[in-house]
């Protein structure tokens, strides 16, 4: 069982809505990743942290999304305003050397 | 064009068979080579991880890495229908944190 908890597992928002899921990540790991999967299985990285500072992110993590990583509280990833092209499974992960453990993901459906 | 390409995009082998899965990376400062499987609606779990030159194994599995072509394979003996899932390859620097890139993925079906 995943040790990385991702809530919800699935959520439905409509164009324009907010979107926000939340990631604990694994116990003592300093870093957490949050990718999306998209329905033809691809991966695109997100942005990462590392002990609540973002270590990168790619440039529509910068524009639409808002993530953050507080210490002693989950970490979020927020998608201001979702559009249809939003829909997909996302995944968070944390790593303590080079091993990633992902969660189970949450899949947003933006009707 | 993905970084980190993968072959086949599918992949069907009868049960008992052997499958071999491919990647390669375009980007030259990757180190560390890794196999990811995701069994379908589950997240996906670490298999096999590969940083030097040459073979490694555990029980069925193999990686090759050649890292003077980017290239590693995956290859799985005596496949079970268990097996059945969507094998990722992802590739990163050796920098702390460093982000892994993942390639399409491979579909493998085995055939009972």
């Amino acid at each position: 069982n995943s040790k990385v908890i991702q809530t919800p597992r699935y959520l439905v928002k409509g164009q324009g809505q907010k979107a926000k899921m939340r990631c604990i990540p694994e116990k003592g790991h300093p870093v957490v990743f949050w990718y999306q999967q998209n329905k033809n299985n691809e991966f695109k990285f997100l942005i990462n942290f590392q002990n609540q500072e973002v270590l990168q992110q790619i440039d529509m993590t910068e524009k639409r999304f808002s993530a953050e990583c507080p210490s002693n509280s989950p970490c979020s990833l927020e998608i201001q305003s979702s559009e249809a092209g939003d829909s997909a499974l996302y995944l968070c992960a944390s790593s303590q050397g080079e091993r990633l453990f992902f969660g189970h993901g949450t899949k947003l459906s933006v009707l | 064009q993905q970084k980190v390409q993968q072959s086949p995009e599918s992949l069907i082998v009868p049960e008992g068979g052997m499958a071999s899965l491919n990647c390669t990376s375009s980007d030259r400062n990757v180190d560390y080579f890794w196999w990811y499987r995701q069994h379908s609606g589950k997240s996906p779990k670490m298999l096999m991880s590969i940083f030097s030159n040459g073979e490694k194994e555990e029980g069925r599995f193999t990686v090759h890495l050649n890292k003077a072509s980017l290239h590693t394979s995956l290859h799985i003996r005596d496949s079970q229908p268990s097996d059945s899932a969507l094998y990722l390859c992802a590739a990163s620097s050796n920098n702390a944190g460093a982000k892994l890139t993942f390639g399409g993925g491979t579909r493998l079906t085995v055939r009972p």
